[in-house]
């Protein structure tokens, strides 16, 4: 089946530094993605969203890039801090009326002080 | 800010057991969710619930799961039979449309 798949299972950045966190997708029929953030024992915590219709959207320290032609989706931190470390993983809905979401593989990052 | 409550937060149970996986969603969402998530895997979707109903369920939700709303307040998720590869981590999840709220999550150990 199409699923969503990450190219990097670990990142580690220095604090201060931006950190790019990179999925990639595979159903063309996809139109709304999501990234989310999970810290150890908890459950996913919405970042930041994206339609089909859009390339980029912005949020504090955060910013979401979409390239529908190579099927790929990115998460873009600004100014990384300790407390960003975390598991990250995208997320899409391909249509339907339940709003379920197929998960991603995820990114474990690591802010180093 | 309003948050989807799980209890118990991990629970340990011997192959064969029934277990209920307990959740209290967010009071004004119409969705409601279940995902499991194996350790070091990805989160995967189980089932969804609306209006009093099952309106979608993966492979993974086979007859040995249910899922139940009994009172409007909670809603739960029911292992008949368990197994050791039931092991993992299940977040409850509710929404209203694309709004998610997912719990902390119950551990669950099959031994």
């Amino acid at each position: 089946g199409e699923s969503v798949g990450l190219h990097l299972p670990t990142l580690s950045v220095q604090e201060g530094d931006n950190s790019i966190i990179n999925c990639a997708y595979s159903n063309s029929a996809s139109d709304y993605f999501i990234w989310y953030k999970q810290e150890s024992g908890k459950g996913p915590q919405f970042i930041i969203d994206i339609r089909s219709n859009m390339d980029k959207r912005q949020g504090q320290r955060v910013t979401v890039l979409l390239n529908k032609t190579v099927k790929h989706l990115s998460l873009q931190i600004a100014a990384t801090q300790p407390g960003d470390s975390a598991v990250y993983f995208c997320a899409e809905n391909y249509g339907g009326s339940n709003y379920k979401l197929t998960f991603g593989k995820g990114t474990l990052l690591t802010v180093n002080p | 800010e309003p948050e989807v409550t799980q209890t118990p937060s991990h629970q340990v149970t011997q192959m064969g057991q029934e277990v209920i996986l307990r959740c209290v969603p967010i009071s004004n969402h119409l969705y409601f969710y279940w995902y499991r998530q194996i350790l070091g895997q990805k989160v995967e979707f189980l089932v969804s619930f609306y209006n009093n109903e099952i309106s979608e369920k993966s492979e993974i939700f086979d007859d040995q799961f249910s899922v139940e709303r009994p009172d409007g307040s909670n809603f739960t998720l029911k292992i008949r039979s368990t197994k050791l590869e039931d092991s993992a981590m299940y977040f409850c999840a509710s929404s209203s449309g694309w709004t998610y709220t997912f719990g902390s999550g119950t551990r669950l150990t099959v031994v």
